[in-house]
């Protein structure tokens, strides 16, 4: 079991250009979480997708931070266009998930980006 | 709003020293608590919830919801416990995770 796979590990960038994430949540998890984690500080939720629908997005920044879970597996998330203040670790994690459920929430090796 | 507050930033202890990670949380409702563990250039992984009142790696931790704490235990440190810890909250069912900033617990031999 490859657990939740994201790509790429690492991702340098210039200001204002585009950039996205990719994350491959464990087989059989309907949600999907995607968390931003700043330097010296714990993950923050950005979005969470209950199979392929967005049921809290309150925390994405909607003017240039963009997701997607087509078909309720796979997951992108999109920056247009990057900002210095954008780099950070970017978590996805998934779990059996389903409304009034207990389940862990495991987590990818998460993307750094570098925006410069 | 629901918060979770880690008070030490870094803890350094000796090795076979008890070990103590605290864990204030703020929330109105009864949250389900958890403490995640990082361990060097691993993922994040779930080390144990208050629900399951279990000892994990001789990691305890108890709810207290009269003073909203959740603190983590361990009567005798090893090297291999060196680590981040991270104190979350979930507010109910598949809700999204609340983060305390995190406490780099630092054995020494």
């Amino acid at each position: 079991e490859a657990g939740v796979v994201q790509s790429p590990r690492y991702k340098i960038i210039e200001k204002k250009q585009p950039v996205a994430f990719w994350c491959n949540p464990i087989s059989g998890h309907n949600t999907l979480y995607w968390y931003l984690q700043n330097l010296g500080q714990g993950p923050e939720l950005l979005i969470r997708y209950e199979n392929e629908e967005a049921v809290d997005d309150s925390q994405l920044p909607k003017d240039r931070f963009s997701a997607e879970r087509l078909k309720g597996v796979d997951s992108t998330l999109k920056i247009q266009p990057a900002e210095l203040g954008d780099s950070a670790v970017y978590l996805c994690a998934s779990s059996p998930g389903g409304a009034g459920a207990r389940g862990e929430a495991f987590f990818g090796q998460g993307t750094r980006l570098t925006v410069v | 709003a629901q918060r979770v507050t880690q008070p030490e930033k870094l803890l350094s202890v000796f090795k076979g020293a008890p070990v103590e990670l605290k864990c204030n949380y703020s929330y109105s409702g009864s949250p389900e608590l958890f403490w995640y563990v990082q361990y060097s250039r691993q993922r994040l992984q779930l080390l144990l919830r208050h629900i399951s009142r279990e000892s994990i790696k001789g990691f305890t931790a108890d709810l207290n919801k009269g003073e909203t704490s959740f603190h983590l235990k361990k009567p005798f440190a090893q090297e291999e416990d060196s680590a981040m810890y991270y104190c979350a909250l979930r507010g109910g069912g598949a809700d999204g995770l609340t983060f305390g900033k995190g406490t780099h617990l630092i054995i020494q031999p």
